[in-house]
């Protein structure tokens, strides 16, 4: 299986500064096809996770352009330019390159 | 509007049977990929199985595999997750996603999610 490894797993913030996490996985997730199939969802309290990024750097329909996904490989990162209070809450990265789709641990990003 | 809504949650013992379900409204639910993802209370996100748009192939995590069962009815709109032989660490928010034309690693569309306990 493939393995997915989140750092930091915890991301204190300050309102309007910037954030990255990121994500590494044990083999490369290029697919076959050509394609690169990494995800970031992000989960709010109480809330099922919603998609944010799909295919390294493709942002989700109403997903605002303060965040970024970049990477290649097996290094990927999603960065927030400016973190907005509705931004807290846990990232997650996940590939569906192979079976079975694996997720990273979870990086819980909070406001100082 | 489109939306994805599971049922069939609850308290079980350990070695018993539950069948969850996710009801799809609001898109063409035999044009997608359907999965289910868990949760266990406190933790991280855990894929479980995926069952292809025609229902023609499944793939299941090894936690799991032997004992789940996902399985679709196109003409009734919904998803299911057989569960058997269940045990303590299947305790978890079980949610169904719908996976997105724009790619495999699209999950666009999550449920609420269904709470499983399994415990005696």
């Amino acid at each position: 299986d493939i393995v997915m490894t989140q750092t930091p797993l915890s991301s204190p913030v300050t309102l309007g500064q910037p954030a990255s996490i990121s994500c590494r996985s044990s083999q490369s997730l290029v697919h076959s096809d050509g394609d690169t199939y990494l995800s970031w969802l992000h989960q709010r309290p109480g809330q099922p996770p919603r998609l944010l990024i799909y295919k390294i750097s493709n942002r989700f329909s109403g997903v605002p352009d303060r965040f970024s996904g970049s990477g290649a490989g097996t290094d990927f990162t999603l960065k927030i330019s400016r973190v907005e209070a509705e931004d807290v809450g846990v990232y997650y990265c996940m590939q569906a390159t192979q079976f079975p789709r694996t997720f990273g641990q979870g990086t819980k990003v909070e406001i100082k | 509007q489109v939306q994805l809504v599971e049922f069939g949650g609850g308290v079980v013992q350990p070695g018993r049977s539950l069948r969850l379900s996710c009801a799809a409204s609001g898109f063409t639910f035999s044009n997608h990929g359907m999965h289910w993802v868990r949760q266990a209370p406190g933790k991280g996100l855990e894929w479980v199985a995926v069952i292809w748009y025609d229902g023609s192939n499944k793939y299941s995590a090894d936690s799991v595999k032997g004992r789940f069962t996902i399985s679709r009815d196109n003409s009734k709109n919904t998803l299911y997750l057989q569960m058997n032989s269940l045990r303590a660490e299947d305790t978890a928010v079980y949610y169904c996603a719908r996976e997105a034309d724009a790619g495999p690693d699209a999950f666009d569309i999550w449920g609420q999610g269904t709470m499983v306990t399994v415990s005696s």
